[in-house]
């Protein structure tokens, strides 16, 4: 069976240092991969995704960035964080059809506090 | 363009009793929604889709969404609420194609849910 994970759950980091998220798909072979961001009060926004190894395409301008080293393994970076980034992160994955079953995963997400 | 509108950010029932949670979307073609559920500190989980069939779309659970193309609404609901059902709820509506058969997806703002014992 296809599981992510995603590390860590929670971060507090102060402004201006460096960030690095991970995510990684185990069961399947050439996922789709995303990042999304919740911040508070808003909705789920895309931040990049991901068709495969080295192909990244961001849907926000801002400072994070996102690679794709393995075809499996989906980072999430930062080189100086501002306040604004602070939010409830979250990797997904998912098989060519978005919506064959079982549609997109989710990791367990990554709640970042910038101070 | 695609978005979505949940209307409200905190709903609250007594065990036992009905689940409305609200969802309007607007899309510029024949649309695909989902509603997925987030229990606090776990991953959000697929609850229901609804692809063009059946317009009444049975999800796990026990919860059910309705597609209704007049109201362009897409609201969820449960005849009884269970303290497990105490999660945030989100409205989702497929979005534009991302490459490689694979489609965005545009997120409603999420409804907290509370189940009153």
């Amino acid at each position: 069976s296809q599981t992510i994970h995603q590390w860590p759950a929670t971060l507090v980091q102060p402004v201006g240092s460096p960030l690095s998220l991970e995510c990684t798909v185990e069961g399947t072979s050439n996922p789709n991969l995303y990042w999304y961001r919740q911040a508070a009060g808003r909705g789920l926004q895309l931040l990049f995704y991901s068709v495969g190894i080295g192909q990244i395409s961001s849907e926000v301008p801002q400072n994070l960035s996102a690679s794709r080293p393995q075809d499996r393994q989906f980072i999430l970076s930062s080189k100086k964080l501002l306040l604004s980034d602070s939010g409830f992160y979250l990797c997904a994955w998912s098989r060519g059809e978005g919506f064959s079953l079982p549609g997109y995963t989710f990791g367990s997400g990554t709640r970042l506090t910038v101070v | 363009a695609q978005s979505v509108t949940q209307l409200d950010s905190h709903v609250s029932v007594s065990e036992g009793t009905p689940v409305l949670l609200r969802c309007n979307y607007s899309s510029s073609y024949s649309p695909s929604l989902f509603w997925y559920v987030q229990h606090p500190n776990k991953g959000l989980q697929l609850l229901l889709k609804y692809t063009s069939a059946a317009t009444l779309v049975k999800g796990i659970n026990g919860f059910e969404a309705e597609f209704k193309k007049s109201e362009t609404s897409f609201h969820l609901t449960k005849p009884s609420a269970h303290m497990s059902d105490a999660a945030e709820y989100f409205c989702v509506v497929r979005g534009s194609y991302s490459g490689a058969g694979s489609y965005q997806l545009t997120f409603g703002k999420g409804t907290k849910l509370s189940v009153i014992p």
